[in-house]
């Protein structure tokens, strides 16, 4: 099992830049959740994916950004135009539906930095 | 709205000794509790995971427990190594199925040999 695959593993751009996250889940895991880390403000939920589609995406900070689950095995995370204060870690996690108490795998992380 | 509250935000300690971090919820209507590892530049990594009925769980030296009435979570680390030197996090799931998990910010442990 590769685990939760995220890439890039850096991404650093100028503002104003469409940037473009991906994550690859646990084959088998249905349930896919985007998480935004930083210092002041810890780990925040951005979205989450049941079955592909998305649940709650109350976390998702401005219209500059969006997801998508097109497939069970692929997600991505866009964000257009980038602002300086996006510069974070994101981290993609993912667990299963369908076994009670499914722990949530991360992957880790892409640290993203605009300038 | 649930919150998470993880005390102290940092602690050292000298090799060999037990420890015990902290981990407090606003509200105590949990599914399960979690809780995690995190080393610098690296993701999360799941260490025990206690359902809403349980008291405790164990992993090696690690005891986490559970109080929900009181909203409280512990983990004792037993004989702490310099490899334990880490970020732990704690986080609570509110439903069942895959609701998100709520995330503390962490204690970061050093564990000074």
């Amino acid at each position: 099992d590769a685990g939760v695959i995220q890439s890039p593993r850096h991404e650093v751009t100028e503002m104003g830049q469409e940037v473009t996250l991906r994550c690859k889940p646990i084959s088998g895991h249905n349930s896919l959740f985007w998480y935004r880390q930083t210092m002041m403000r810890g780990l925040e939920l951005l979205i989450y994916f049941n079955n592909n589609v998305p649940i709650d995406d109350s976390g998702m900070p401005e219209d500059r950004f969006s997801a998508k689950m097109p497939n069970a095995s692929f997600s991505t995370l866009k964000i257009q135009p980038s602002e300086p204060r996006d510069s974070a870690v994101y981290f993609c996690a993912s667990s299963s539906r369908t076994v009670v108490n499914s722990p949530l795998h991360f992957g880790n992380g892409t640290r993203l930095t605009v300038t | 709205k649930q919150e998470v509250t993880q005390i102290p935000a940092a602690l050292s300690v000298p090799e060999g000794e037990n420890l015990v971090l902290n981990c407090s919820f606003t509200d105590s209507a949990i599914y399960n509790l979690q809780w995690f590892r995190q080393d610098p530049g690296k993701g999360l990594t799941s260490l025990l995971l206690i359902q809403s009925s349980q008291r405790e769980q164990t992993s090696g030296r690690l005891n986490a427990s559970l109080d929900k009435s009181s909203g409280r979570s512990t983990l004792y680390i037993a004989a702490s190594q310099p490899g334990d030197s880490a970020t732990y996090l704690c986080a609570v799931r509110q439903g069942s199925g895959n609701t998100p998990l709520v995330f503390g910010k962490g204690t970061r442990l050093s564990v000074i040999a």
